[in-house]
């Protein structure tokens, strides 16, 4: 099984602040890695697939990097309803496995 | 728009059964892979199960093999998740969701929760 290991886990960052989430695969994933993002009593959103892809609907303040075994998770300008929970989750192999979650907080 | 509607979720006794069902609309239902996703209360996400393109290749968690059986009737519209011999670790919300690629989660239900309790 994949681990998928997510730092920080609580970001307090400003509105208008850039944040950075990390995701580190226990082993290579390749490019097979999306993003999450989930608020309080919601279901997850995809935002970022394969990735660096953007999913349908999603700005552009979001971009996702990497390949391999780290990953990350770019929000250029914080925007007040960006203050959520984000998780990463591979495709590589069985089983999928997300990671722990980073909690992006208002400072 | 597409649309995934979880029912099912109620309290049970451990080791007692229940079935979820999600309603999907707003898509060619047929032409999709879906799967279960849950969530512990306060907890992160833990995929359950999937079916992995339109045939009948399904894939489980460790936790939940041999307990659980995902089923589908295309005819319907609606993704099953048969959930037998429960155990209060089981107790979460569960999620449908509709993938692209296969398996990353694309649209989700608003989830339906069980509670395994005594």
């Amino acid at each position: 099984e994949i681990v998928l290991t997510q730092s920080p886990a609580t970001l307090s960052l400003s509105p208008g602040e850039g944040a950075t989430l990390s995701c580190r695969a226990s082993q290579s994933v390749s490019s097979y890695l999306a993003w999450f993002q989930q608020k309080p009593g919601q279901a997850p959103r995809l935002l970022i697939y394969d990735a660096s892809n953007r999913a349908a609907g999603i700005p552009a303040r979001f971009s996702g990097s990497g390949s391999g075994t780290d990953f990350t998770l770019t929000i250029s300008s914080l925007e007040p309803e960006d203050f959520a929970v984000y998780y990463c989750q591979h495709r590589s192999n069985w089983p999928l496995t997300f990671g722990g979650g980073t909690k992006v907080e208002i400072k | 728009e597409v649309q995934l509607l979880e029912s099912g979720g109620a309290l049970v006794q451990p080791g007692g059964s229940l079935r979820l069902s999600c309603a999907a609309s707003g898509f060619t239902f047929s032409s999709y892979a879906m799967s279960w996703v849950r969530q512990a209360p306060g907890k992160g996400l833990e995929w359950v199960s999937s079916f992995t393109g339109t045939g009948d290749n399904t894939n489980y968690a460790d936790s939940v093999k041999g307990r659980f059986t995902i089923s589908r009737d295309n005819s319907k519209n609606t993704l099953y998740l048969q959930m037998n011999s429960l155990r209060a670790e089981d107790t979460a919300v569960y999620y449908c969701a509709k993938a692209i690629s296969g398996t990353y989660f694309e649209s989700w239900g608003q989830g339906t929760l069980v509670t395994v309790s005594s």
